[in-house]
């Protein structure tokens, strides 16, 4: 979506911590998504944050800053499964609450 | 099924030909949506049911393209007269209710159009 960024690739080690940004713009903030997909399959639901802080929830956290536009996504220990694309999603209530979605990360992780 | 399915996995048709794409939600859930995935992008929405009831049609990009979902459960997504610009993947969710409830998604269509 065109007021969602993030960065286009990453690379990481396994066992290593990575963080994926995510930026919004928009005055109808009503919660924002993290999915996971794997190439050719379907996105999965990681994390939702719609208060500032920090959601943890395993391996995975998510903080969210509304006074900020801002959202990381924080992969701990990361293993060679979590190579996928990360998917950032704001639910906007000025365009009915529906999901805007970024265009995703790519994450590498190399052994 | 446990999870959401969607039929065919992929799908070739001729330019200009009719296509229907099929998604079966998770049992009970009353929220289904609608996406279109280009290559390299993120799932751009197209349209939400809540039940039978088609709430938000917005992101339809044309006439040509019109969803159903008639008993409040299956759903179809069908195209007419199939452009070249159709060609992408396209994904169903469903939702307990709403959209402020995490949506599972199917593992799409993927759609070429010659």
């Amino acid at each position: 979506g065109q007021n969602i960024d993030q960065p286009t690739e990453m690379t990481a080690t396994e066992g290593a911590i990575v963080q994926i940004n995510c930026t919004y713009q928009t005055s109808g903030f009503n919660g924002l998504f993290w999915y996971q997909q794997h190439a050719g399959e379907a996105p999965t639901f990681l994390s939702y944050n719609v208060l500032d802080g920090l959601e943890e929830k395993g391996r995975f956290s998510s903080f969210l800053s509304r006074s900020k536009g801002y959202s990381y996504l924080l992969l701990k220990e990361l293993q060679m499964k979590d190579s996928a694309s990360y998917l950032c999603a704001v639910r906007d209530s000025r365009k009915g609450n529906k999901l805007v979605f970024g265009a995703g990360t790519i994450l590498r992780v190399k052994s | 099924g446990a999870g959401v399915s969607q039929s065919p996995r992929y799908k070739v048709a001729k330019r200009g030909q009719d296509v229907a794409l099929r998604c079966d939600p998770i049992s009970g859930h009353v929220s289904l949506f609608w996406y279109q995935q280009a290559l390299g992008q993120g799932p751009e929405f197209l349209t939400y049911f809540q039940n039978e009831a088609q709430l938000d049609k917005s992101g339809l990009p044309s006439d040509r393209f019109f969803a159903e979902r008639p008993e409040g459960s299956v759903s179809t997504l069908k195209i007419q007269r199939t452009q070249q610009e159709d060609s992408a993947v396209y994904l169903c969710a469903s939702s307990l209710a709403g959209t402020n409830q995490p949506q599972h998604f199917g593992d799409g269509t993927r759609l070429s159009i010659l």
